[in-house]
């Protein structure tokens, strides 16, 4: 059993949606991750967010918009997403964004754009 | 550039047979090195981790991992592979010790393991 959680598992949408994923982690981490995995590749890290401030965007379409209301949610808004964004969605957490901590990963979104 | 290379695509073993996952990484000094595993439809879980100490670590599912600063390798192993440890092995690394990019997992290519009966 994974200690964070995410909601949906599996979603279809069509590109003009408008959507959300969700991440919700209760071991007091300070720092949360979002990673897009394609299939039989690495996740590729989306965002940080330490202390609820966003710390690192590296370099994601702006139909990605992350949001962290409080230390233990983590949300990911979709919009006019395209196929190429079909994908596995990871959100991670970790104690702290500055000792190398490692991070624990939920099962992931797997995101359908139709 | 840093980098960490899993040089085994795809690996096939026996039920039973011993496993040896290889990883090596192109870092001038030592990072933090962590094994994750992948089954299928599922996120990532955290076999083990090295950031200093002893250079053999345990891991759960029996797995462990030995540290090579002069190979630079950290390289997975368990001594009896059973079938439910078929699964996509990532072996990553956070590549800063302190302030900068030390939050940044910098992952390997993975290797996938099939486990015959």
């Amino acid at each position: 059993d994974t200690e964070v959680t995410q909601t949906p598992k599996h979603l279809v949408m069509g590109m003009t949606n408008k959507k959300s994923l969700k991440c919700e982690q209760h071991m007091g981490h300070r720092a949360m991750y979002w990673y897009k995995q394609k299939a039989k590749k690495p996740p590729e890290l989306m965002f940080v967010y330490s202390y609820e401030k966003l710390s690192i965007n590296e370099s994601v379409p702006s139909r990605f918009s992350p949001e962290c209301p409080n230390s233990s949610l983590l949300n990911l808004h979709l919009h006019a997403l395209q196929p190429e964004d079909s994908a596995l969605y990871l959100c991670a957490s970790s104690h702290a964004l500055d000792q190398g901590r490692p991070q624990h990963f939920g099962d992931g979104t797997r995101l359908s754009i139709l | 550039a840093q980098s960490v290379t899993q040089p085994d695509i795809h690996i096939t073993v026996s039920e039973g047979a011993s496993l040896e996952l290889r990883c090596n990484y192109s870092y001038g000094a030592t990072p933090y090195l962590f094994w994750y595993v992948q089954s299928p439809g599922q996120g990532l879980q955290l076999l083990l981790k090295y950031f200093s100490g002893d250079t053999l670590v345990q891991g759960i599912k029996g797995f462990e991992a030995e540290f090579k600063r002069s190979q630079s390798s950290f390289n997975l192993r368990k001594p009896s592979v059973h079938w439910s440890d078929a699964a996509e092995y990532f072996c990553a690394v956070v590549l800063g010790r302190s302030g900068g990019s030390n939050y940044k997992l910098t992952f390997g290519k993975g290797t996938l393991l099939t486990v015959n009966p």
